[in-house]
């Protein structure tokens, strides 16, 4: 099984601040990598797919980048709503696995 | 646009069997450009796949070797449906469960991800 490492768990951070999220596969996956985002009581949300394609509807402020093992999602301004957990999941090979989740808190 | 709508029991005995459904509007579930997913998520054990099913010119079945022996995920083309059967459902099943779909690009190498995401459905096990 692809194993996805996914740091920070938690990270406090301030509205205008430059957050990065990464996360590492333990193996080469491609850019089979995508990222969502999650509020409480709510089902995910695709911001990124195959590492770096930004979601129709996204804001701008979100961007991806890596392939193989080493992908990062970055929020260059954070905007009020954007405080929430995110997550990766690999879909490059069965079983597909998740990122263990970054929550991102207000400072 | 496709959404997914679930639907099936929040509160479960232990040994029970869990039987969710998810509506499919906007796509079909035998399209050739798309997997039908379940996925769970608990605090414990955090996101995790068990597995899905498929239409290219016959039905494909996987399945997360944890829940392989006792999960069933059936299509169902007269409602445009699928659906996640459990068996002998414990405490550690407790969690929110999602159906989702797999998208996959038009383009070569074909890429695919996890686009939408049903409703979740909160399943309690406890006795």
């Amino acid at each position: 099984d692809v194993q996805v490492t996914q740091s920070p768990s938690s990270l406090s951070a301030s509205v205008g601040d430059r957050v990065t999220i990464t996360c590492r596969a333990s193996q080469s996956i491609s850019t089979y990598l995508n990222w969502y985002q999650q509020k409480p009581g709510k089902a995910p949300n695709l911001l990124i797919y195959t590492a770096s394609n930004l979601q129709s509807g996204v804001p701008s402020g979100f961007s991806g980048s890596g392939s193989g093992t080493d992908f990062t999602l970055t929020i260059s301004s954070l905007q009020p709503d954007d405080f929430a957990t995110y997550f990766c999941l690999q879909t490059y090979s069965l079983p597909y696995t998740f990122g263990q989740g970054t929550k991102l808190e207000i400072k | 646009q496709v959404l997914l709508q679930q639907s099936g029991p929040g509160l479960m005995k232990p040994s029970q069997t869990l039987y969710l459904t998810c509506a499919i509007s906007g796509d079909s579930v035998s399209s050739n450009r798309a997997a039908w997913n379940w996925v769970r998520q608990s605090p414990s054990r955090g996101l995790e796949w068990l597995g899905r099913t498929y239409y290219r010119s016959k039905w494909y079945y996987d399945y997360a070797v944890s829940v392989r022996s006792r999960t069933t995920i059936n299509p169902d083309t007269s409602k445009n449906q699928f659906s996640l059967q459990l068996n002998s459902v414990t405490p550690e099943d407790t969690a929110v469960y999602y159906c989702v779909r797999q998208d996959y690009s038009r383009s070569v190498p074909i890429y695919n991800w996890f686009d939408p995401w049903g409703q979740g459905t909160l399943v309690t096990v406890s006795s």
